[in-house]
């Protein structure tokens, strides 16, 4: 069964680089979206960016922060938010896109890490 | 302030019927059918329920059902149950350059 989970620093200061890594187990990370949603405390969902096969793709409104990389021989995919402020405070998800038996959509995600908090403070 | 409209809270008696909305635009929901519901429970991951508007998620009972009328979404909860208390979040593709986009959620309150 495949699983994810999140990994990297807890607290981040401002103005420095978010970095964390989404480790893939019981699975290949290749054929697959790979997507990285965040949720500040108390509040909805947002959805930060997509590594595939074919490249990447990221949220307009994150866009000129954020790099996201996979490490396919680790079986992991990292995320790097720089210049970051209180406002990236949130829970971290990674998730995979959703698959059936014949077909995978990737704009619903059906295998989520179970989120790790990144505060950014000095 | 999310892409997607949807209340902020919504409450049921067991045994009965809610509709949770979720209202978009002709750029997202209005535009294309990919619509879908995300059942949240404190400090867990969301968790998918409905995709393509109205399909259910394997394992998701048929008491959950989807739709769509225009600009808005619609999740249909019946036959409410006690732990079917928890927010539930819209999502719509919105198209290549934004991809997705999501609502800020609905807290189901089962009285």
């Amino acid at each position: 069964q495949v699983q994810l989970q999140e990994s990297g620093p807890g607290l981040v200061k401002p103005s420095e680089t978010l970095s964390l890594t989404c480790t893939v187990s019981g699975g290949s990370v290749k054929n697959y979206y790979w997507n990285w949603i965040r949720q500040p405390p108390g509040k909805g969902l947002e959805w930060i960016g997509y590594i595939s096969d074919t490249g990447t793709n990221y949220n307009p409104s994150l866009k000129s922060r954020v790099s996201i990389s996979i490490d396919t021989s680790n079986h992991h995919f990292s995320l790097r938010l720089n210049s970051v402020t209180a406002a990236d405070t949130a829970i971290y998800y990674c998730a995979r896109e959703s698959c059936s038996s014949s077909s995978c959509s990737p704009w619903y995600f059906d295998l989520w890490g179970r989120g790790t908090l990144v505060s950014v403070s000095s | 302030q999310s892409a997607l409209t949807q209340p902020r809270s919504v409450s049921g008696s067991p045994g009965q019927s809610v509709t949770i909305s979720c209202t978009g635009t002709n750029s997202d929901v209005g535009r294309y059918n990919f619509v879908s519901w995300y059942q949240q429970y404190p400090n867990k991951a969301p968790k998918l329920m409905i995709y393509d508007v109205n399909k259910r998620s394997s394992g998701v009972p048929d008491r959950f059902s989807g739709s769509k009328s225009g600009d808005t979404a619609s999740l249909t909860i019946s036959g409410l149950q006690a732990d079917d208390e928890a927010v539930y979040y819209c999502c719509s593709y919105a198209g290549s350059f934004t991809f997705v986009v999501f609502g800020g959620g609905t807290r189901l309150t089962v009285l």
